[in-house]
């Protein structure tokens, strides 16, 4: 299995409040991405990442921003939790895009309330 | 913008029945395509790609897919399903070039394996 993990693994937050979600791989991939789970959504992409300090926006990153200061960690930020952002989040790694499988995690449960 | 469509959002079948999964997708430039397996509470996991070549790609679990250019399909099969077999299944799609290359995802289909 691939090496990657996703802390916390359940949270439950309150409205308005910030969190952090934090994926650390040990597999050196250049790649990293965050992606939440919606009943009837599928996997849709918030954010991802292509080195250190360089990112870009998925199709639903409003109210989400990430970091990422070293390749093995790829930050996910809900400033400002809102319900609606109640969801499960995968991160995934890949070496790069294009014909490479992506890899995922095992997946963080967020519930806002 | 690419679109993947995964025509069903569940299908029920009997133990050791065939099984088809669907994905239609809307791009007219070269592709690479996926299936993926996600089991209950877990990630997902690549079950096979399609990258170039013979369109017909074998993957893990007996499962196997085939690629058709001239409908932009690439349909899941496997011949006999297990209990365990029962999960959700993504369609993934990314493009060779003049498009994106990070996949774009179907909805999922759930697969439902009764004994």
């Amino acid at each position: 299995d691939a090496g990657i993990t996703q802390s916390p693994r359940h949270k439950v937050t309150e409205t308005g409040t910030p969190v952090t979600l934090r994926c650390h791989q040990t597999e050196n991939h250049r790649y990293m991405y965050w992606y939440r789970q919606d009943p009837g959504h599928g996997l849709r992409l918030i954010h991802y990442s292509y080195g250190v300090k360089d990112t870009d926006k998925g199709e639903v990153s409003d109210g989400y921003s990430v970091s990422r200061s070293k390749t093995e960690d790829f930050l996910l930020t809900l400033e400002s939790a809102t319900s609606s952002q109640t969801s499960v989040y995968f991160c995934a790694i890949s070496e790069s895009t294009g014909s490479y499988e992506q890899y995922f995690g095992p997946g963080t449960r967020l519930t806002v309330t | 913008a690419q679109s993947v469509t995964q025509l069903d959002s569940q299908v029920p079948v009997f133990e050791e029945a065939p099984v088809e999964l669907r994905c239609n997708y809307s791009s007219s430039v070269s592709v690479y395509l996926f299936w993926y397996v996600q089991y209950p509470n877990q990630g997902l996991q690549l079950l096979l790609k399609y990258l170039s070549g013979s369109t017909l790609v074998k993957g893990i679990n007996g499962f196997e897919a085939e690629f058709n250019k001239s409908q932009t399909s690439f349909h899941l099969r496997k011949p006999s399903v297990h209990i365990s077999d029962t999960a959700e299944y993504f369609c993934a799609v990314s493009e060779k070039a003049g498009g994106s290359y990070i996949p774009t995802f179907g909805r999922g289909t759930s697969l439902i394996v009764h004994p």
